[in-house]
């Protein structure tokens, strides 16, 4: 597609219940982001992918939260048993990757992101 | 971390030119500095990024010191559109990119 697609826009959802969030990258990006941003909040990381690899798992949450990216595509963020406090919007970015060593320029593009509330 | 510092807020009056500094004083040789804005519920945009050298494209121009240890985003004419949360990161292609809180501009009319 032109751009980032992510679904749902819109989730609403009970506590204690699992949630799927998905990304589809902008085609032939290899790289993939997370990030989740609460309400008047900054963006926080959670994780990237290279590829279908996540080199970087460090901002994930807790235990509750995973990711994985298959075919070098499209990502999916699980967030199990999910608390009030995982409310947020979660937004994903892809770039691609600079085939020149000596050219460490990637843009993010951003989709739209997908607003999670936990009642 | 953020590798950045940058103001939490500033203000600038329509027409005016804003500038935006930036703080990246760990910055390493091989390290871009990119701009991004977020314009309220949407995902960040990209706007521009360099090396060394100073930058222009048709949103802004980047203004990059000698020691590239800071830069100041420039818009030139701002309009009220222009009001969104600015922010400065430094990567190395596909790093970890961490987002620090930005700059809230608001442009007065």
């Amino acid at each position: 597609g032109a751009g980032v697609s992510q679904s749902p826009s819109n989730k609403v959802t009970e506590k204690g219940k699992d949630v799927e969030l998905r990304c589809d990258p902008i085609s032939g990006h290899t790289a993939l982001y997370w990030y989740r941003q609460s309400l008047g909040q900054g963006l926080e990381f959670l994780i990237y992918f290279q590829g279908n690899s996540a080199p970087d798992k460090s901002g994930l949450p807790s235990d509750r939260f995973s990711a994985e990216r298959t075919g070098g595509s499209v990502s999916t963020l699980t967030i199990q048993r999910t608390q009030q406090e995982d409310s947020a919007v979660y937004l994903c970015a892809s770039s691609l990757r600079s085939t020149s060593r000596l050219s460490g320029a990637n843009v993010l593009t951003f989709g739209a992101g997908s607003r999670l509330t936990v009642l | 971390d953020a590798k950045t510092t940058q103001p939490p807020s500033m203000d600038c009056a329509e027409g005016r030119a804003a500038n935006l500094p930036c703080n990246h004083s760990t910055i390493s040789g091989n390290e871009y500095v990119y701009w991004y804005r977020q314009i309220h519920s949407q995902g960040p945009q990209y706007i521009i990024h360099g090396l060394k050298n100073n930058e222009t494209n048709e949103m802004a121009s980047l203004i990059i010191t000698e020691d590239r240890k800071s830069s100041t985003l420039i818009l030139p004419h701002a309009t009220l559109r222009d009001t969104a949360v600015y922010y400065c990161i430094v990567r190395y292609r596909d790093d970890k990119i961490i987002f620090g809180k930005g700059t809230r501009l608001h442009i007065l009319p």
